[in-house]
């Protein structure tokens, strides 16, 4: 069964960059598995940051930006702020109708 | 705007059903699919399930195969969760969201609660 990945957690200075990943346990993500990024603040739904590999959800400012590096996607944020501590949650398109969503990177900005 | 409010969760006895509802408004609802996806206590999202915009398809993740059915009432802007044989992994919030364009989950509820207890 494959698993999707991602970093359990990061830490990141304020004003820095960080890029946080989501792999496969077998294979690599392309673009065609569509990844996107969600936002999730404790006791809150998640909102859509990036979708479709690295297209920025309306409102979202461009610190955001995706990508794919090497074998996993990636979401990076620059100039990070501390409203930006969060879960930050990839889901992949499997294929055949079935997505997956990585178990979330805790980001702490201290 | 995307608005959609989800109902039905509780508390259920390990072994019993529960349907869980979502309204939807603010969107063309009969044009798009619509994803559960759920949250158990203190853990990560995991997708539930998905139907097409006209309820020709449905998929469902390994989880939850052959005991949850999706589906949808296009003339009441409203999908459905039927959850069947439940059991003490199966509590979470349930979110109900729009699968927009590019596999964009774009818009979700507030969550309604399942807890599995006896």
């Amino acid at each position: 069964q494959t698993v999707v990945t991602q970093e359990p957690s990061f830490s990141v200075s304020p004003g820095g960059t960080v890029t946080l990943t989501c792999g496969l346990s077998s294979g690599s993500v392309s673009t065609t598995y569509y990844p996107s990024w969600y936002q999730q603040i404790p006791g809150q739904a998640p909102h859509t940051l990036i979708y479709n590999t690295n297209t920025r959800s309306s409102g979202v400012p461009d610190r955001f930006s995706g990508s794919i590096l090497g074998n996993k996607a990636a979401l990076t944020i620059t100039g990070a702020q501390a409203d930006d501590e969060s879960d930050y949650y990839c889901v992949l398109y499997m294929g055949d109708g079935i997505w997956m969503f990585g178990g979330g990177t805790k980001l702490t900005v201290l | 705007q995307v608005h959609l409010v989800e109902s039905g969760g509780g508390v259920v006895q390990p072994g019993r059903s529960l349907r869980l509802s979502c309204a939807a408004s603010g969107f063309t609802f009969s044009a798009y699919g619509l994803h559960w996806v759920r949250q158990a206590p203190g853990k990560g999202l995991e997708w539930v399930a998905v139907i097409w915009y006209d309820g020709s398809r449905d998929h469902y993740a390994d989880s939850v195969k052959g005991r949850f059915t999706i589906s949808r009432d296009n003339s009441r802007s409203t999908v459905y969760l039927q959850m069947n044989s439940l059991t003490a992994e199966d509590t979470a919030v349930y979110y109900c969201v729009l699968a927009a364009a590019a596999s964009n989950f774009d818009g979700w509820g507030q969550g309604t609660l399942v807890t599995v207890a006896s």
